[in-house]
């Protein structure tokens, strides 16, 4: 079974902190996403990427960055979390052409910033 | 700019059928894409819609009209397993996926 798996199901941080979320896929994809999602609202793209050392901007990038040096794995980092980032964060994976709109989605992050 | 449309919640009767609808405007456009989010759970894909017309998958069908930027998903005979939020995304011409809020879709029994 295709699987993406996000490291932490549930996360309380303080103003200021730096934050990883860690992002597994066990299925070769070369594209992963981070999106975030908050009520009333669609997903979000906040980065992407497209292959290992490969990472893009997506609509939503600033107060965070990425890092893919795994094909396997795409991690978010907020440097500095503040309280307009807490969100249920998503993770995806999707194979190799661009054009391909089936998302593998990991079960989210919840981060609460206190 | 770019903007997905549909409805916040709807509610229907186990066994029953239901259409939920999903107006886009895009810049370009390369498929309409339908997930399914059980509450707590990942999005989960349902249906892909590129040319215009009606694909059916089991109790799911998902329609497109490319010249309205009209799609809908039609889920029938419906289950109480059925209650989830539905997403509905197109892609644009940047192969980008611009994401509807989701219909939350309520059975009962």
């Amino acid at each position: 079974d295709v699987k993406v798996t996000q490291s932490s199901r549930y996360l309380v941080k303080r103003t200021g902190e730096k934050v990883f979320l860690e992002c597994v896929q066990d299925m070769d994809h070369e594209n992963m996403f981070w999106y975030r999602q908050d009520p009333g609202l669609g997903l979000r793209l906040i980065y992407f990427s497209y292959d290992v050392k490969m990472k893009e901007k997506g609509d939503i990038p600033e107060g965070y960055s990425v890092s893919r040096e795994k094909k396997e794995r795409f991690s978010l980092i907020l440097e500095s979390a503040s309280t307009n980032q807490t969100s249920m964060y998503l993770c995806a994976s999707s194979p190799g052409e661009r054009e391909s709109g089936e998302l593998f989605f990991g079960e989210g992050s919840r981060l609460t910033v206190l | 700019g770019q903007n997905i449309d549909q409805p916040t919640e709807m509610t229907a009767t186990e066994g029953a059928i239901v259409q939920i609808n999903c107006t886009y405007q895009t810049s370009g456009f390369n498929g309409l894409f339908w997930y399914q989010q059980h509450a707590g759970e990942a999005p989960t894909f349902l249906s892909y819609n590129v040319l215009d017309g009606l694909e059916e998958k089991g109790r799911f069908s998902s329609f497109l009209s490319r010249s309205k930027g009209y799609s809908y998903l039609l889920l029938k005979e419906l289950q109480m397993k059925d209650s989830a939020s539905y997403l509905c995304a197109a892609m644009d011409s940047n192969y980008q996926l611009i994401w509807g809020a989701g219909t939350k879709l309520i059975i009962k029994p």
